[in-house]
């Protein structure tokens, strides 16, 4: 059975403070995505890493594939109130995506 | 059309009931997958159809049943409900073959009491 960990499973931080969550897996995906999710809406993908050691930017994120392919970073530089939502990794395989239980972050103003 | 559009939004059944839920997905998008969401938890896999077809399929009781149409609407259909089985019910699609992610409706929230 192939599970993804997400750490932490809560955050609270101020805003303009870094932060990084963590999405772990002892099992090799084909791709990982991250999604966020606010409450009542359906998750939005915001990326999707397919090679081992890849980076990529999106604004003020920065997401990181690892080397072996078993576990991402997500980077947010500079934190704003409008960045809180729960922040979800999932593995690709052939026909389905294995979410993590995510991580919730909440950025005060 | 774009987007993934889902009905109800919200529903109450009461235990023992069958509740039918649909989606409408995006122009396109030949794969349909359904993910079952428990409060405090990421989605789950039910499963997903491609050109009509089961093709896969998570660890979910035969009570759950799908059905994918050629305009590229779903549903997703629960038989003898329980207790466990509110959560919030996604329905996702994507182009086949691409390592996309994929586009996610806003979900319908099934209360069971």
């Amino acid at each position: 059975t192939q599970l993804l960990e997400q750490s932490p499973q809560f955050l609270s931080i101020q805003e303009g403070e870094n932060l990084t969550v963590y999405c772990n897996s002892s099992s090799v995906f084909s791709s990982l995505q991250w999604y966020r999710q606010e409450p009542g809406e359906g998750p939005v993908l915001l990326v999707t890493v397919v090679t081992g050691g890849e980076v990529k930017k999106l604004k003020r994120l920065t997401f990181q594939f690892g080397d072996a392919r078993k576990d991402s970073s997500l980077h947010i530089t500079a934190a704003q109130p409008g960045d809180t939502g729960l922040y979800l990794c999932a593995g690709g395989s052939n026909y389905k995506l294995t979410f993590g239980k995510g991580t919730l972050l909440t950025v005060n103003p | 059309e774009t987007g993934v559009t889902q009905s109800p939004t919200h529903l109450i059944k009461t235990r023992g009931q069958q509740v039918t839920l649909r989606c409408s997905s995006q122009s396109g998008h030949n794969t349909v997958s359904w993910y079952q969401q428990a409060l405090g938890q990421g989605p789950q896999f039910i499963f997903q159809y491609y050109r009509e077809e089961e093709n896969g399929r998570g660890n979910f009781p035969p009570r759950f049943s799908g059905l994918q149409f050629p305009n590229y609407s779903s549903e997703l259909n629960v038989n003898a409900l329980e207790l466990d089985d509110s959560a919030l019910y996604l329905c996702a699609s994507r182009a086949t073959g691409g390592r996309d992610g994929y586009t996610f409706g806003s979900g319908t929230r099934l209360t069971v009491v």
